[in-house]
């Protein structure tokens, strides 16, 4: 059973471009949480999505950023009209249950994104 | 060694002995805590967990203490080991929430040998 899979591990985009982060979580977890980590910071969060659901996305800038986690596929974590200071490390969780987390909720080794 | 977690973002220990490593929560209501140890390039991982009805839990070399009067958490680590380098976070929930956790600013563990 693999971990957390995110892709790209380091993304590299011009301003005003889009960025697409994908998250694959462990087989048999339906629930996803997206964080942010600026550098020498904590992680924020930003959104919980459920299959075909938006839980909570409180955390979520109100514009240029979108998520989604579809019936079938990733978890896409989506930034249109990318500026300097959306340069983070990207990171989401899977887990079988809302609020589980314990050994059983994991963390995906994270996106790397650069906007230049 | 001691820290005081977002005051001392660093700590630096000797080899072999027992590391403190403290944080201050923000919400009276969170029920639920978890520290998670990050390596560098790579996600958080867990470390050990406790919920608001315990004072104290102890896991392999960690203990985690819980102070609800003055909102306070902190992780021990004894006998430290070079592998337990690594920025250590505080995270906490409300479980009745939607179960996000939220996470303190985080703690620099340097072990020297």
């Amino acid at each position: 059973n693999a971990g957390v899979m995110q892709n790209p591990r380091h993304l590299v985009r011009r301003r005003g471009q889009e960025a697409r982060l994908r998250c694959s979580p462990m087989k048999g977890h339906s629930h996803v949480y997206w964080y942010r980590q600026l550098p020498e910071e904590g992680l924020k969060f930003m959104v919980y999505l459920q299959k075909e659901n938006i839980i909570d996305e409180s955390g979520m800038p109100k514009e240029r950023f979108s998520a989604e986690f579809p019936k079938e596929g990733p978890s896409i974590l989506r930034i249109q009209q990318v500026v300097r200071g959306d340069s983070a490390a990207y990171f989401c969780a899977s887990s079988p249950r809302q609020g589980t987390w314990s050994t059983e909720a994991f963390f995906g080794q994270g996106t790397r994104l650069t906007v230049v | 060694g001691e820290s005081v977690g977002l005051h001392l973002p660093t700590l630096s220990v000797q080899e072999g002995d027992n590391s403190i490593i403290n944080c201050a929560y923000s919400n009276s209501a969170s029920d639920y805590f978890i520290w998670y140890k990050q390596e560098s390039g790579k996600g958080p991982q867990f470390i050990i967990d406790i919920r608001s009805n315990m004072d104290k839990r102890q896991g392999q070399r960690v203990t985690v203490l819980l102070n609800k009067t003055v909102k306070h958490l902190s992780l021990q680590i004894a006998a430290t080991q070079p592998g337990d380098s690594a920025v250590y976070f505080c995270a906490e929930n409300i479980m009745s929430n939607t179960g996000k956790l939220i996470f303190g600013q985080g703690t620099t563990l340097q072990v020297k040998p």
